[in-house]
């Protein structure tokens, strides 16, 4: 079974700062991947960054980088020149064989 | 190309009512989940669909649940009778297959009064 851990139940930066939120997850299985999911007031489940297990490279889109520990299982996420359209609940979500299985989010706020 | 889609995005019934979610996934997508999202926290997975096929349920209250996925498109999520507790919002996803990527549409929220 697959647990995931969000530390940061909530989070506020001013625009432009950068901001790192955290994750820690476990699993038994040895491929695997790591998601991040934004999700805001529209409710709509928005993918940000995806990363392959068996990669040591850290995934990279746009402004969102991840820190892939693998021997920690951490799977941190990123967000560079924040703006105010981050304001979301982001997801850690690890993926095994089969199932996605999401952490209970961190809520991100931007101030203008 | 059209992500997935919802409806209705909103339902409000009584305890004791039943209710139906729609789901149309992305063309070309074998598997379908559903999963229930209790406010304050993560997406729980109900359900998952490979083409017309269940591969887990094993999260579905299925005393009341009820999922079907007819022709391995579209999908219904049922729910008979509502209960207080199954407040929530519903989300549909797909992937191209089982362990790819999901892709989630904008969701159900039910209130069950």
């Amino acid at each position: 079974a697959q647990t995931v851990t969000q530390s940061q139940p909530e989070m506020s930066v001013q625009e432009a700062e950068t901001v790192t939120l955290s994750c820690t997850y476990d699993t038994s299985e040895s491929n695997y991947y790591l998601f991040w999911y934004k999700q805001p007031p529209s409710r709509q489940m928005i993918l940000v960054i995806r990363q392959e297990a068996y990669k040591q490279q850290n995934a990279t889109e746009n402004r969102f980088s991840v820190n892939f520990q693998k021997a920690a299982k951490s799977f941190s996420l990123k967000i560079s020149d924040s703006q105010l359209g981050d304001t979301a609940m982001y997801f850690c979500a690890p993926q095994g064989a089969q199932k996605l299985v999401f952490g209970q989010g961190t809520r991100l706020t931007i101030n203008p | 190309e059209a992500g997935v889609a919802q409806s209705p995005r909103y339902k409000i019934i009584e305890k004791r009512q039943s209710v139906a979610f729609w789901c149309n996934p992305i063309s070309g997508h074998a598997t379908l989940y559903w999963y229930q999202q209790i406010l304050g926290q993560g997406p729980k997975l109900l359900i998952q669909f490979q083409n017309n096929g269940v591969v887990d349920d094993s999260q579905l209250p299925k005393d009341r649940f009820s999922a079907e996925r007819l022709k391995g498109v579209d999908s219904t999520l049922k729910i008979q009778p509502a209960k207080l507790e199954d407040s929530a919002v519903y989300l549909c996803a797909s992937s191209l297959d089982h362990a790819d990527t999901q892709y989630f549409g904008p969701g159900t929220r039910l209130t069950v009064l």
